[in-house]
């Protein structure tokens, strides 16, 4: 484990689903950000959250809601998604800006 | 905007040989960069963080390099073993939040 918990691992949901990605980190980090990785795609920058408030959200879809109740927990609000959603989601934390990156293990997301 | 080239995208070695896996980046202006190993399905480890004002980093193994000038980083794996088969990104932190990825180069070490 690297300090940074993602749950559940896998999720297969339809498209009229409701369903929540977790994550959770104890390592004093204020900055917290959520991923996507398609198939031979690099790695796009979902949402960032900073001391609990959003800073950057990259155009995002809005079947995607995240949410930050604290500066250890993170989550990813998913509804009406399509089968192109379908992706490895991961989390990351960081102290601040140039202090790297800690990722979770992600959550495998199938949508039929 | 900050692009990331990963070179080879793909690299089959025997065990034993040391090997370079190569990045570049389009703008210099950066406030580190970073190396991770991702295994198949999995999530990123990281191997490496390089600040700006740094050239190198070792760890075991790995020793990264930075020249910001001509926007270029390499990871030198020394002695590869089987188990150093995965994907290997390289990151750039813009001093941002929008850390830039290459798309990886994918490793594969015969015994």
């Amino acid at each position: 484990e690297t300090g940074v918990t993602q749950t559940p691992r896998h999720l297969v949901m339809g498209m009229t689903n409701k369903k929540s990605l977790k994550c959770e980190q104890h390592l004093g980090h204020n900055a917290m950000y959520w991923y996507k990785q398609s198939a031979k795609k690099p790695l796009e920058l979902m949402f960032v959250y900073s001391l609990e408030e959003r800073v950057e959200n990259n155009s995002v879809p809005s079947r995607f809601s995240p949410e930050c109740p604290n500066s250890s927990h993170l989550f990813l609000h998913l509804h009406t998604l399509q089968p192109e959603d379908s992706a490895l989601y991961l989390c990351a934390s960081s102290q601040e800006p140039g202090n790297g990156y800690t990722f979770g293990s992600g959550t495998r997301l199938t949508v039929v | 905007k900050q692009e990331v080239t990963q070179i080879p995208a793909a690299l089959s070695v025997p065990e034993g040989e040391n090997l370079v896996l190569n990045c570049s980046f389009t703008d210099s202006a950066i406030y580190n960069l970073q190396w991770f190993r991702q295994d198949p399905g999995k999530g990123l480890t990281s191997l490496l963080l390089i600040q700006s004002s740094q050239r190198e980093q070792t760890s075991g193994r790995l020793n990264a390099s930075l020249d910001k000038s001509s926007g270029r980083s390499t990871l030198y794996i020394a002695a590869s073993q089987p188990g150093d088969s995965a994907t290997y990104l390289c990151a750039v932190n813009p001093a941002s939040y929008d850390m830039r990825f290459g798309a990886g180069t994918r490793l594969t070490v015969k015994p």
